[in-house]
């Protein structure tokens, strides 16, 4: 059960749009639509961003959207603003309720 | 409100055994898993395990399998991570987290809990 892969870093520009891939395996990604992904400011716990691959929780932002092709998972960040500067990690479903996180991704806001 | 309050930042010695805790409030307790994620000093998420409270069934990440043990009273809502024996390389944050009901992600977590091991 090996981390999902996503990039170390992201950047863009204020107003700008990013996405952050994950790519995990058959065994995960691309066997669940079950991808859910979380921001994490410096010292705060992570919050839910995104769930079951696209679905945003009450409260976060119509800029944060979430697709899946085949064994790799996005979220794109439209209309970047300064506050979207985190770390996002994803997180899927592995079978047997067990689960596997990103190697996580830091955004930085140019 | 649904909530999970974990216990306070521990200081503790190698070899030393430990016990933290997570505490739900504002839902049935025993009708949603609850599993615990390590995080580093300075590094990413990694999913240790979970648990049923309503039957104590329990799963583990093979990363931490017989390395920590997962565990839940459900006479008081609380929901527990144990080491036998810490070693400096636990020392970590450690967050709990209700898996959703019916779905895969997890929502909400813990405030955290701070686990430092030094000789």
């Amino acid at each position: 059960q090996s981390a999902l892969t996503q990039p170390a870093s992201v950047s863009g520009s204020p107003g700008q749009s990013i996405t952050i891939s994950c790519t995990g395996t058959s065994s995960d990604v691309g066997s669940y639509n079950l991808v859910s992904w979380y921001q994490q400011h410096p010292g705060k716990a992570p919050k839910l961003m995104i769930y079951e691959g696209s679905k945003r929780p009450s409260g976060v932002s119509n800029r944060f959207s979430g697709s899946k092709s085949g064994n790799t998972a996005s979220l794109t960040i439209s209309g970047l603003q300064a506050e979207d500067e985190a770390d996002y990690y994803c997180c899927s479903y592995a079978g047997s309720s067990t689960f596997v996180f990103g190697t996580g991704t830091k955004v930085t806001v140019l | 409100e649904v909530q999970l309050v974990q216990s306070g930042a521990e200081v503790k010695k190698p070899g030393e055994s430990l016990k933290i805790s997570c505490k739900g409030s504002g839902y049935s307790f025993t009708s949603y898993w609850i599993g615990w994620v390590r995080q580093m000093p300075g590094k990413g998420l990694e999913w240790m395990g979970i648990i049923y409270p309503g039957d104590s069934d329990t799963r583990y990440s093979p990363s931490f399998q017989g390395q920590v043990t997962i565990s839940a009273d459900k006479s008081i809502s609380t929901a527990y991570l144990q080491w036998s024996s810490l070693k400096a390389s636990d020392t970590a944050m450690y967050y709990c987290v209700r898996r959703s009901g019916g779905g895969d992600w997890f929502d909400p977590w813990g405030q955290g809990t701070l686990v430092t091991v030094s000789s």
